[in-house]
């Protein structure tokens, strides 16, 4: 099994500030993973697939990089209403969750 | 618009089967893989499986044995999850699978599911 892990676990940030999550795979994935983002009562909601493509009616602030093991999300300048937390997934095997990264706010 | 609805029992009897439905509008079932995920209370997420309109599926390794999505109809698919405990209370999405990246992408609001005498 490909076991994927997000960091931080949790961070606090304020309006306008950069945020950068980073997801890890335990084995290589090419760039087969996606970002999403849930809010508190919510189904999660696709930002980011194939590690870099912004779905369609995602901001541009939000931007995705990476390959292989290791993976970022981005939030350029960060929204009131993208305080939430952010999981990545790896479509390479079984489609694994990472644990999450809650972003509140400072 | 794909729209996707769960439907089922809100309450399960430890040891007994969890059964759920989802409705599928805006999409034909023979266009994409159909999934099942979950959610435990405060909890990540935790994907169950998918059935294709080929009658094809995959599931997480760790449910394999208790777990069966399939096809009901034109545009409902199905899980059934036996033996279920406590650890299985969560709130239960069905979503679309699509390929070759796997990314879920459009999403039924969830269900939640408890387990309990």
């Amino acid at each position: 099994d490909i076991q994927m892990t997000q960091s931080p676990s949790s961070l606090s940030a304020s309006v306008g500030d950069r945020v950068t999550i980073t997801c890890r795979a335990s084995q290589s994935i090419g760039n087969y993973l996606n970002w999403y983002q849930q809010k508190p009562g919510k189904a999660p909601k696709l930002l980011i697939y194939a590690a870099s493509s912004l779905q369609s009616g995602v901001p541009s602030r939000f931007s995705g990089s990476g390959s292989g093991t290791d993976f970022t999300l981005t939030i350029s300048s960060l929204q009131p209403e993208d305080f939430a937390t952010y999981y990545c997934q790896q479509g390479y095997s079984t489609q694994g969750f990472g644990p999450g990264t809650k972003v509140d706010i400072k | 618009q794909v729209q996707l609805q769960e439907s089922g029992p809100g309450l399960v009897k430890p040891s007994e089967t969890l059964s759920l439905t989802c409705t599928v509008s805006g999409a034909s079932i023979s266009t994409y893989y159909w999934s099942w995920i979950r959610q435990a209370p405060g909890k990540g997420l935790e994907s169950i499986g998918y059935v294709h309109y080929s009658g094809s599926t995959n599931y997480n390794p760790s449910l394999k044995s208790r777990v069966t999505i399939s096809l009901e109809s034109q545009n409902q698919f199905s899980l059934r999850l036996t033996s279920v405990t406590a650890a299985d209370t969560a709130v239960y999405y069905c979503a679309t699978l699509i390929g070759p990246y796997d990314k879920f992408d459009y999403w039924g609001q969830g269900t939640l599911v408890t387990v309990s005498s």
